[in-house]
């Protein structure tokens, strides 16, 4: 079976300062990891995606993860953090083998920006 | 590209009735479409994985009576939640998977706020 950790359900952090938002996952096969972004009301949308490739992966609006085998972890970070991008932050996961395509969410991290 | 719209945004129902989601993908078709349930301040919990002209598939503990999901083609899904109870009133969110793409791209609908009164 498949899991993720997500480390903090909420993280405070000033304009301009670093943003990381931790994921740590449990899986049998080789994953997919996926983080998404949701605003309030909304759904979700894909910031980014890790299938096997490079293991250092750049998503839309400045943000990356990097997939360490090792540490089984997935975290996801931004040099510097604007006001818009205070929102629910998921991240989720995939089994990359047989027909299993269903995504297994953690359960969230709130990033706040405080001006 | 890969819209899913999902309609209504929002729906208030009295107890007992029943009422009906839609979620379409606007600009690809569909092989598979995923139903999620979402409560408040909480993840996404997966309630069934629908694929175009066969019954869905429901998780561990979702009711098939009460959570009637149809996927008559390969563009659209519905969710009809059947004598709702305010228990049911929940943030509901659509995804689906391109028949073109590969099997781990999901595109997620604006979701559905369910009140039942």
């Amino acid at each position: 079976a498949q899991s993720v950790t997500q480390l903090g359900s909420h993280v405070s952090v000033s304009e301009g300062a670093l943003v990381l938002l931790r994921c740590n996952y449990s899986s049998s096969v080789p994953p997919y990891l996926f983080w998404y972004v949701q605003y309030p009301n909304q759904g979700l949308q894909l910031l980014l995606k890790y299938t096997s490739a490079a293991t250092l992966v750049k998503g839309i609006n400045g943000f990356e993860a990097e997939f360490k085998k090792s540490e089984t972890s997935f975290h996801l970070t931004k040099p510097s953090a604007h006001m818009s991008d205070a929102a629910e932050y998921f991240c989720a996961v995939k089994n990359s083998g047989g027909s299993n395509y269903k995504l297994t969410f953690g359960k969230g991290t709130l990033l706040t920006v405080n001006p | 590209g890969a819209v899913v719209s999902q309609h209504p945004s929002w729906v208030i129902c009295k107890s007992g009735t029943s009422v009906k989601i839609e979620c379409r993908s606007l600009d690809f078709q569909a092989t598979t479409m995923f139903w999620y349930r979402q409560f408040p301040k909480q993840s996404l919990m997966l309630m069934a994985t629908s694929n175009e002209g066969s019954k869905a598939t429901y998780e561990q503990g979702v009711e098939k009576d009460k959570f009637l999901i149809n996927h008559a083609s390969l563009t659209l899904s519905t969710l009809t939640v059947t004598s709702a109870h305010p228990e049911d009133s929940s943030f509901y969110i659509c995804s689906a998977s391109p028949v073109a793409g590969v099997v781990y791209e999901q595109y997620f609908g604006p979701g559905t706020r369910l009140t039942v009164t």
